[in-house]
């Protein structure tokens, strides 16, 4: 089973700052890595798919980068509605496997 | 538009058998690519996968709980159900639905619609 390690656990940061949030895979993924942004009572939302292809509606200062072990997402400028927690998901090997999360907060 | 709702008992008993139903609209499973997915979140922590269905009824399970998981669809009633046996305090979490990702002829394992879940506890 593929271990998606997050990192870090929380990102304390002020709106209009950029965030940055790790992802590493316990082995190669390729580029079939997702991230979803999820907030406190609602499902996740798919925010990027396939490591940089944002998924329908999500706004742009939403990218994603990265291939085989290591990804990146980076939130350019945070706005208020960013402050969330974050998952990433690989679908290179079964079973598909999510990270632990990334909690961005209000600093 | 695509939509998925989680359905079925709120609380279970240890040992007792769950059954999730999952009722969706705006798309068939009887279209190639299509397959919906089965996730859930015990309170406070991560996601977990647990079962994937496609179109083809071809499906995948977590291998560990694959002894313990059954997901079958009905095309006719736009429905998809997962079961679980011997559920036990551990298995406590909100279970989630969702709609694998298709874009035109291409799709794969991302879930890009969600129900809203369904807490489930499991307490005697």
């Amino acid at each position: 089973e593929i271990v998606l390690t997050q990192s870090p656990a929380t990102l304390s940061l002020s709106p209009g700052e950029r965030g940055t949030l790790s992802c590493r895979a316990s082995q190669s993924v390729s580029s079939y890595l997702a991230w979803y942004q999820q907030k406190p009572g609602q499902a996740p939302r798919l925010l990027i798919y396939d490591a940089f292809n944002r998924a329908t509606g999500i706004p742009a200062r939403f990218s994603g980068s990265g291939s085989g072990t290591d990804f990146t997402l980076t939130i350019s400028s945070l706005e208020p509605e960013d402050f969330a927690v974050y998952y990433c998901q690989q679908r290179s090997n079964w079973p598909l496997t999510f990270g632990q999360g990334t909690k961005v907060e209000i600093k | 538009q695509i939509t998925l709702k989680e359905s079925g008992p709120t609380l279970v008993k240890p040992t007792q058998t769950l059954t999730l139903t999952c009722t969706f609209s705006g798309f068939s499973l009887s279209t190639s690519g299509v397959g919906v997915g089965w996730i859930r979140q015990p309170p406070g922590k991560a996601l977990e996968w647990l079962a994937v269905i496609y179109w083809n009824d071809y499906k995948n399970y977590s291998p560990s709980l694959k002894s313990r998981l059954t997901i079958t669809k009905d095309t006719s009633k736009n429905q998809v159900v997962l079961s679980m046996t011997n559920m036990d305090p551990v298995d406590t979490a909100t279970y989630y639905c969702a709609h694998r990702l298709t874009i035109s002829e291409w799709s794969a394992n991302w879930f890009d619609v969600w129900g809203q879940g369904t807490l489930v506890t499991v307490s005697s």
